[in-house]
């Protein structure tokens, strides 16, 4: 079946660092979709990803989809300690728009 | 507000016994999901329903049960079957096909 594979697992930063997570796909995607989990809590939706090669931008974050269509990743700049959580990727696994694979996610923490 | 509510937020379970988890939503959504999440890693689909009346088993579905009957409610029946059901469970909603995961507050299963 589809996999998500994420890394790293963990990345620890001094605040003011910047920060990527990557996530890889084994299928191509029809769309990724990032979501943040603070620690305690529930995954929120950041953002989605459609069109090949795009790059999207909030704030200091930046989310990047692969050309293939088949990875990503989210650049983090300048760290600050609300950015502590784990970060999720996840795409359509094929046959099934509904259905969501996620990755393992990425667990940030910022040292102040 | 709309969103999606989870009850309760921890609930204990003895050997051999069944448990239910109760997800509500007021966002409308046709599509409802279960996850499960274990410390340090992704989300594991259990079950999910696109429609009322109508269920798929996700990627871990044994020992767990749920119904659909009506479309803001889709509870989540932990069975005695279930052996190792200590986890965060989550619940999730979606408008329709690719798009974002709405996600509730989770609820927090431990076994007596």
């Amino acid at each position: 079946g589809q996999q998500v594979m994420q890394i790293p697992q963990y990345q620890h930063v001094q605040e003011g660092e910047d920060f990527t997570t990557y996530c890889n796909s084994s299928t191509t995607l029809s769309n990724i979709q990032w979501y943040k989990q603070r620690p305690g809590g529930h995954p929120v939706f950041l953002i989605q990803l459609v069109k090949s090669g795009e790059v999207k931008k909030q704030k200091r974050l930046t989310f990047q989809f692969g050309e293939a269509k088949k990875n990503s990743s989210l650049h983090i700049t300048a760290t600050q300690t609300t950015d502590v959580g784990t970060y999720f990727c996840a795409g359509p696994e094929g046959g099934s728009n509904y259905k969501l694979t996620f990755g393992k996610g990425t667990l940030l923490t910022v040292n102040p | 507000d709309g969103g999606i509510t989870q009850s309760p937020k921890y609930l204990f379970r003895k050997e051999g016994q069944n448990v239910t988890l109760s997800c509500e939503q007021n966002l409308n959504h046709d599509a409802m999901y279960w996850y499960r999440q274990d410390p340090g890693q992704g989300l594991r689909l259990i079950y999910y329903s696109q429609i009322v009346n109508d269920f798929q088993k996700g990627d871990i579905a044994e020992g767990y049960s749920v119904s659909r009957e009506k479309k803001e409610s889709f509870p989540l029946t932990v069975t005695s079957a279930q052996k190792n059901p200590t986890a965060f469970y989550l619940c999730a909603s979606t408008r329709t096909q690719n798009q974002p995961q709405h996600f509730g507050d989770g609820t927090r299963l431990s076994i007596l």
